[in-house]
């Protein structure tokens, strides 16, 4: 069974800087996604970025961007230039594509808050 | 195109009491989800879906119950809700061969 770990429960930026969010997982898949999922105070789950296993490059999503390290595997977010919109919490999660029962599963999260 | 719609969005029960919380998605998605979400553990998984007529248990389905009689909705039962299900609830699907998951907006469960 896969975990995911994400060991700082807060974290905090001053507006316009650059915060990195850590997030590890342990797996014996080679075939898999990883993805990290904002929800801000509206409870609404949105997609940040997703990379893919197989790909060594990095994903990029304009201000967002993951140092993906697969034999450490490792997966931290990096945003830039923060925005106060950013304010929420962060959830990395991973998906298996082996079998047909693949589950999104989920890290404990993370709370950011970008202070002005 | 509504997305994956939750009812009801907030719910107060008593402890004993039963209640369904209904997911229904319009996007023909195959696989659907259900988890909950607690302050500190992050989302975790109950019940889940590959398709209409199938279920599978999750990481924490004791005390829930699903059903998936229709491809586009699946529900969650509790039968004698605890006070240790107050939570937040999340619906989601996704399309087969895709990875992108998509959520409802949450169910607020409150059993006292």
């Amino acid at each position: 069974a896969q975990t995911v770990t994400q060991s700082q429960p807060e974290m905090s930026v001053q507006e316009a800087e650059t915060v990195t969010l850590s997030c590890t997982y342990d797996t014996s898949e080679n075939n898999y996604y990883l993805f990290w999922y904002k929800q801000p105070p509206s409870r609404q789950m949105i997609l940040v970025i997703r990379q893919e296993a197989y790909k060594q490059q990095n994903a990029t999503e304009n201000r967002f961007s993951v140092n993906f390290q697969k034999a450490a595997k490792s997966f931290s977010l990096k945003i830039s230039d923060s925005q106060l919109g950013d304010t929420a919490m962060y959830f990395c999660a991973f998906m298996s594509l082996t079998g047909a029962n693949s589950k999104l599963t989920f890290g404990k999260g993370i709370t950011l808050s970008v202070r002005p | 195109n509504a997305g994956v719609t939750q009812t009801p969005k907030f719910r107060v029960l008593k402890t004993g009491q039963s209640m369904t919380l209904l997911c229904a998605q319009d996007m023909n998605h195959e696989y659907m989800y259900w988890y909950r979400q607690d302050p500190g553990m992050g989302l975790r998984l109950i019940h889940y879906s590959v398709g209409e007529g199938t279920t599978a248990k999750g990481e924490v389905p004791d005390g829930y119950n699903v059903s998936r009689l229709k491809k586009q909705n699946f529900l969650l039962g509790l039968e004698s809700a605890a006070p240790s299900q107050t939570s937040v609830y999340f619906c989601a699907s996704r399309p087969g061969g895709r990875t992108e998951a998509f959520f409802g907006q949450g169910t607020r469960l409150t059993v006292v």
